[in-house]
């Protein structure tokens, strides 16, 4: 069955970049009807969707955070990743990746996630 | 972007019983070209992520129980649980897809009383 798995640092510092990198298993990441996307939730809080990709590389952003992250997929490992560039403590969080739902015009909801990587930005 | 607002924002209630949870969008999530509330609600446990349990506002993923049900239209939406069970104790979002940014309510957080 469909597996997502996230994988990167735990620990980043300050005004440097966060990678981290999703591996799907069970699918191909080719789907005509998924994107693949990141969601984080910071220490007692909510969710925020950061951005998406589909596999061909069309991406959306949160435009909250468009100046500083960039999603990529490669498709021969069936992984897709997450750079969000001069982070702050305020990017300390759970980073999900998430399989979205997708119509062909619209990116819908998620319905399977990964289990969630911990990122810490600290010195 | 699209706020969305849960009510209330945590509730704790006796098991058998009924639980209800609002969720209210500043603006429509209704596409009247299809008729469809672009509204999602999930369920999250300690140290889990996120569980898909409705999408289009009341359609039930496979194998969530018909215990959850989804409610609601426009800006108003409504997640009840007809018979709490232990196992039902989770931070519960909603979600709009209408627009991008995608957005969440803050989560009401649900336990035992």
């Amino acid at each position: 069955q469909l597996q997502l798995q996230e994988s990167g640092p735990g620990l980043v510092k300050p005004s440097e970049t966060l990678s981290l990198t999703c591996s799907v298993s069970g699918v191909s990441i080719t789907s005509v009807s998924h994107y693949w996307g990141w969601i984080r939730q910071p220490p007692g809080k909510g969710l925020e969707w950061i951005g998406s990709i589909f596999y061909y590389g069309d991406t959306s952003y949160n435009p909250s955070l468009q100046s500083r992250v960039t999603i990529s997929v490669d498709t021969a490992k069936n992984q897709f990743s997450l750079k969000v560039r001069s982070v702050v403590a305020a990017d300390t969080a759970v980073y999900y990746c998430a399989r979205h739902v997708w119509s062909g015009t619209y990116i819908y909801y998620s319905d399977h996630w990964g289990q969630g990587s911990q990122v810490t930005v600290s010195s | 972007d699209f706020v969305m607002t849960q009510s209330p924002d945590s509730l704790a209630v006796s098991l058998g019983e009924r639980v209800t949870i609002n969720c209210k969008s500043s603006q429509t999530v209704l596409y009247s070209s299809n008729n469809k509330n672009y509204l999602a609600w999930y369920q999250q446990k300690p140290g889990q992520p996120p569980k898909l349990l409705l999408y289009w506002a009341s359609t039930r993923e496979s194998g969530v129980p018909d215990r959850f049900s989804g409610s609601g239209s426009g800006t108003d939406f409504t997640l009840t649980i007809s018979s709490l069970q232990a196992e039902d104790v989770a931070v519960y979002y909603c979600q709009q897809y209408y627009a991008t940014p995608q957005t969440f309510g803050q989560g009401t957080k649900l336990e035992i009383k």
